[in-house]
């Protein structure tokens, strides 16, 4: 598919367990992001990856959090010891990227993981 | 501390009317302003962006409007159709940084 790609779509859980999340991004493209939305709110950051750079993890909520991304591509985000808060659809986005052209970095979304966390 | 406001939660308009979204924010650093589209059970889709360097963006029905002294920007569909009906992001980057500070989301529907 042309698209970035999140998996599963749906995630339910119980408090204490740990999950993952797989993103696939683009085909090309080298900066990938994880935001997450929770109910009735905007998008917020949660870390960004780009080529070989190390990646901004400024918005990461707590050290519960953590994520990689293995050879460039394919990106996975962990929660360990989950949280009821932590309920909340996941975002990955991919882009290109460029110093000079801010139209490349448009970034694109994928469809989310929405966690249910019990 | 929300940098990137949507002050209105919803609203609704009549087909074939101009739709005028609303944005603020309070980062004077921020420099890349984007819209996006969300419908349900789906990614936000990019709509349009604008740089500060300029104060007006156009494509197709979408018009971004941007005021920096104001720390304001719009933006406008015209003519509104039923299938613009959805949940409206504005965000802003800046300060060299590609991550995106989003608004709460503005949903619009469009009346037939």
């Amino acid at each position: 598919g042309a698209g970035v790609s999140q998996s599963p779509s749906n995630k339910v859980t119980e408090k204490g367990k740990d999950v993952e999340l797989r993103c696939d991004p683009i085909s090309g493209h080298t900066a990938l992001y994880w935001y997450r939305q929770s109910l009735g709110q905007g998008l917020e950051f949660l870390i960004y990856f780009q080529g070989n750079s190390a990646p901004d993890k400024s918005g990461l909520p707590s050290d519960r959090f953590s994520a990689e991304r293995t050879g460039g591509s394919v990106s996975t985000l962990t929660i360990q010891r989950t949280q009821q808060e932590d309920s909340a659809v996941y975002l990955c986005a991919s882009s290109l990227y460029s110093r000079v052209d801010r139209g490349k970095n448009i970034q694109y979304f994928g469809a989310g993981t929405r966690l249910s966390v019990l | 501390d929300q940098q990137v406001k949507q002050n209105s939660p919803s609203l609704s308009v009549q087909e074939g009317r101009i739709s005028i979204l609303n944005c603020d924010y309070t980062n004077s650093m921020f420099d890349y302003f984007l819209w996006y589209k969300k419908y349900p059970a789906e990614g936000p889709t990019f709509l349009i962006s604008i740089s500060s360097i300029k104060d007006k963006n156009e494509d197709g029905r979408f018009t971004v409007f941007l005021n920096k002294s104001a720390k304001h920007l719009s933006l406008h569909i015209v003519p509104s159709q039923p299938g613009d009906s959805a949940v409206y992001f504005c965000a802003a980057s800046g300060q060299g940084a590609q991550k995106l500070v989003f608004g709460q989301g503005t949903r619009l529907t469009i009346n037939p």
